[in-house]
């Protein structure tokens, strides 16, 4: 099975929103509410951010917010910030007991 | 707070087994909402989920790894561990442990700091 389908690279400039797509099948992100979005700024862990396509883990900012439509899942950050310039990666369970990751979007603040 | 920390060689050659460990602090890795599982990333690329196993010793393996790979648990150390056998220079790569819930929700919630292991003759 192949990786899921992000954007290399997405920026907005501080205070704008930015949109992060992930685009599957019908397989694995359209098949499945389980869609999940990782934060990883450089030499670090990922950190998770979003669960279940929309769901907000505790102490995650509400400038953060998942949804979904047909196989694209999309990440959102308003209100952008200095510190949300990082590596982001949509995870999806894919069936069959596989789960598939995103390749990943650098998120730059202008 | 839970804590996940992984150890073993950094360095392998080429046919050589990967055998990487992570144990698990504060809190026990029998639980049963969560199975444990390894992640890598190649330098520069994605996130690759490798594989998990619960800790009955039920696991879930990528297909495009699971000929290579054993995931295994030692609840009495609060450990689990990785070995990747016949390892080529494209397995070189940060190596993550994390807990995954498996179901409702379904993600990895936490994680260690990684570790980069090298293949290269």
């Amino acid at each position: 099975q192949s990786a899921l389908t992000q954007p290399p690279s997405a920026s907005g400039s501080p205070g704008q929103s930015v949109t992060i797509s992930c685009t599957g099948t019908s397989s694995d992100v359209g098949g499945y509410n389980y869609v999940s979005w990782y934060q990883q700024h450089p030499g670090k862990a990922p950190k998770l951010m979003i669960s279940e396509v929309s769901e907000r883990p505790s102490g995650v900012p509400d400038r953060f917010s998942g949804s979904k439509s047909g196989n694209t899942a999309s990440l959102t950050v308003s209100r952008l910030q200095a510190e949300d310039e990082a590596d982001y990666y949509c995870s999806s369970y894919a069936g069959s007991d596989n789960v598939l990751f995103g390749g990943g979007t650098k998120l730059t603040v202008l | 707070q839970l804590q996940l920390q992984e150890s073993g060689p950094g360095l392998l050659k080429p046919s050589e087994t990967l055998s990487l460990t992570c144990t698990v602090s504060g809190g026990s890795i029998i639980n049963n909402n969560y199975y444990w599982g390894w992640i890598r990333q190649p330098p520069g690329k994605g996130l690759e989920w490798i594989g998990n196993i619960y800790y009955s010793g039920s696991t879930y393996y990528d297909p495009s790894l699971k000929s290579r790979v054993t995931i295994s648990i030692d609840t009495t150390k609060n450990q689990f561990s990785l070995k990747l056998r016949s390892v080529t220079a494209a397995d070189t790569a940060v190596y993550y442990c994390a807990r995954q819930s498996w179901g409702t929700p379904f993600h990895f919630d936490y994680w260690g700091q990684g570790t980069l292991v090298t293949v290269s003759s």
